[in-house]
């Protein structure tokens, strides 16, 4: 079975901060995992994948097979990065996407 | 808009009846996803079909059903609702049927946000 754990429901940082979304996950073979993203009345969409191994918005994600994480980090938080975060997983033969519980961002001035 | 939309934005009914939530995809996208997302609960895979075809199961109860017609659409159909069924309901379609892996990006809808009393 494949999880994926958000361990922060919600998450306060100062713009200029740097910031660090925490995610494990659950899974017994090779994962791709994922980093979704809602911004305040927008839809959820695709912020980055770690097969791509970019950089969108200053945001950075690395595959942590080891310690079965993959954190989002930003060196320095601003006040549009305020949003909703998950953190997604798919993998074998299922196919399905796999979502966490979310974590809300919000940067202050 | 091309984007993924649903219809209806939101919906209340009582205990006991039932609803079908719409789903029009991204033009050109041939599979759908259906998630539900409950209070305090992440998103949670309903179901998934490639052109008309089911493709993948996850966590949908007996009393829910959905389908893919031939234009693609998909309706989700929610019956004997309960309490516990209120939730938001989203869409998502893709392009390819890997369930998002690869270039297999997901592209939600607004959601449906279903009140049960």
């Amino acid at each position: 079975a494949q999880r994926v754990t958000q361990p922060e429901k919600l998450l306060s940082v100062f713009k200029g901060a740097p910031v660090e979304l925490k995610c494990n996950y659950s899974y017994s073979g090779s994962p791709e995992l994922f980093w979704y993203v809602q911004y305040s009345r927008q839809r959820l969409q695709l912020l980055l994948r770690h097969i791509s191994r970019e950089s969108i918005k200053g945001f950075t994600a690395d595959l942590n097979k080891g310690e079965t994480s993959f954190h989002l980090k930003k060196p320095f938080a601003q006040e549009e990065d305020s949003a909703m975060y998950y953190c997604a997983l798919t993998g074998g033969s299922a196919r399905q996407l796999t979502f966490g519980s979310g974590t809300q961002l919000t940067v202050l001035p | 808009d091309s984007g993924v939309t649903q219809t209806p934005k939101h919906l209340i009914t009582a205990t006991g009846q039932r609803v079908t939530l719409r789903c029009s995809p991204r033009s050109g996208d041939l599979s759908v996803y259906w998630y539900q997302q409950s209070l305090d609960q992440g998103l949670q895979f309903l179901i998934q079909y490639y052109n008309g075809e089911e493709r993948a199961k996850g966590n949908i109860l007996e009393r829910f059903s959905a389908q893919q017609f031939p234009d693609l659409h998909s309706e989700l159909n929610l019956s004997s609702l309960e309490l516990g069924d209120s939730a938001l309901y989203f869409c998502a379609s893709s392009v390819v049927s890997s369930g998002g892996a690869g270039t297999g990006e997901l592209f939600f809808g607004e959601g449906s946000r279903l009140t049960v009393l």
